[in-house]
């Protein structure tokens, strides 16, 4: 089945330490993104790609990192200068950028700092 | 400044109990609107885009309309399973999509 892996479901981070959230798309789409999801709130983008080797930082991107270096694949860096990083993140990817058609999401990771 | 507000922020119906939800915008310039269900710790699923005003669709005991300011979600004789957080998004003329931050639908049985 196509769809969007995220992984892992639950993490956890010590503060001052750098963690990667995975994200990879068998959809064949060019765009994916990342979110932030926290109660009450909707969901804030942090970064988006277009296309491979090239990514735009969103609404929210202080404090993360990402990169593109294959149509299928679209990692999340939340660093030590992300001073709140306890959400609910969210993958999505589109068959072509820029809202014009729908997102589609993967399920999760929950991060929570320790 | 570009904004989307749902309304209510929680409903709680009883099985049957039709209802709708709000979702109203501020954007400089509507060029779609999504409505997507999420259940708790899962991600959105897509439900409907709409894209101008007077534009209807229908999903089993969905159905979604657009007015120039606000979109409606209406739920028809609901069941449990319905139980669910209904997001929308609105896509504006410079191809940004803005999330409102949701409604959260509890149908008790």
């Amino acid at each position: 089945d196509g769809g969007i892996t995220q992984s892992p479901k639950y993490l956890f981070r010590k503060e001052g330490q750098n963690v990667t959230l995975s994200c990879e798309q068998n959809l064949n789409h060019d765009a994916m993104y990342w979110y932030r999801q926290d109660p009450g709130q909707g969901l804030r983008l942090i970064y988006y790609s277009q296309i491979v080797n090239d990514f735009q930082k969103g609404d929210i991107a202080e404090g993360y990192s990402v990169s593109r270096e294959k149509k299928e694949s679209f990692p999340l860096t939340v660093t030590s200068a992300q001073k709140n990083p306890t959400a609910f993140y969210l993958c999505a990817s589109s068959i072509v950028p820029g809202g014009k058609t729908e997102a589609f999401f993967g399920q999760g990771t929950r991060l929570t700092v320790v | 400044e570009d904004q989307v507000t749902q309304s209510p922020e929680a409903l709680r119906l009883q099985e049957g109990e039709s209802s709708s939800l709000n979702c109203s915008y501020t954007v400089s310039g509507l060029r779609g609107l999504f409505w997507y269900r999420q259940d708790p710790g899962k991600g959105p699923e897509f439900l409907f885009t709409l894209y101008s005003a007077g534009e209807e669709k229908e999903k089993e005991r969905l159905k979604a309309t657009l007015t120039k300011k606000e979109s409606f979600l209406h739920i028809t004789a609901p069941k449990p399973e319905d139980s669910a957080t209904y997001l929308c998004a609105v896509r504006t003329s410079y191809d940004k999509v803005i999330f409102g931050p949701g409604t959260s639908l509890s149908v008790i049985p």
